[in-house]
């Protein structure tokens, strides 16, 4: 099967600092890659959409200043969260599409900022 | 009202017990429905992918969808305690498995 992986798996960093997510498609390339925020008991949110070589398309609601979206590769999409605060303590998760019918997840990644 | 409802559960059934999971949706666009299985602190993994209406069977999971309804359901037979996880519902109105919009999920605990 295909496998996404994100690194770090979990962050811990202090208000107003800034923290870099990478996620990669292993064995496969990716044109787009999702970007997703799920708070505890609640569902996935889409936050963007990531498409290699061109600007992340943003959910209605998302600040792109502040979750800054690179897809510099087939394999390898990085979320920044820039200037976190408390609020912005949650699990993100990207997916990798291989086909048009298959989306794959990554692990995810818990974020606190303290 | 959100575009995707499912009951957040949590759903306790015991082995081998037919486990029922649904979702309701209110945008008559969405034509791709998958669901997911989701282990706690881990990303969805996906279990069943339908295009439309109609029935899909692979092994112990079948998915079901109801358009006229915008209903869809998902059983799981014989189930076991390492079924034990958060199912979500996903659908799309974009061909494939593009922009998803996903329900709560039902926590689900297969007691032994």
């Amino acid at each position: 099967g295909a496998v996404v992986s994100q690194h770090p798996s979990r962050v811990i960093c202090k208000s107003g600092t800034s923290v870099k997510i990478e996620c990669r498609s292993l064995d496969f390339q990716a044109t787009t890659m999702f970007w997703y925020r799920q708070f505890p008991k609640k569902s996935l949110m889409l936050m963007a959409t990531s498409n290699e070589g061109s600007k992340a398309t943003y959910e209605q609601g998302v600040e792109k200043d502040k979750f800054l979206i690179n897809h510099a590769s087939l394999t390898l999409s990085t979320l920044t969260v820039t200037s976190a605060h408390p609020e912005d303590s949650s699990f993100y998760i990207c997916s990798a599409v291989r086909t048009r019918n298959e989306q794959f997840f990554g692990p995810g990644t818990r974020l606190t900022v303290l | 009202q959100k575009e995707v409802e499912q009951d957040p559960g949590p759903l306790s059934v015991p082995e081998g017990a037919i486990v029922s999971l649904n979702c309701t949706y209110s945008n008559s666009a969405f034509q791709y429905f998958m669901w997911y299985r989701q282990y706690s602190r881990k990303g969805p993994e996906l279990l069943m992918y339908t295009y439309s209406s109609g029935n899909k069977e692979d092994g112990r999971f079948t998915a079901q969808v109801d358009k006229s309804s915008k209903y869809i359901s998902l059983f799981i037979r014989d189930s076991q305690p390492s079924d034990s996880a958060t199912y979500l519902c996903a659908m799309s109105a974009v061909q494939g498995a593009q922009k998803l919009v996903f329900g709560q999920g039902t926590r689900l605990t297969i007691n032994p």
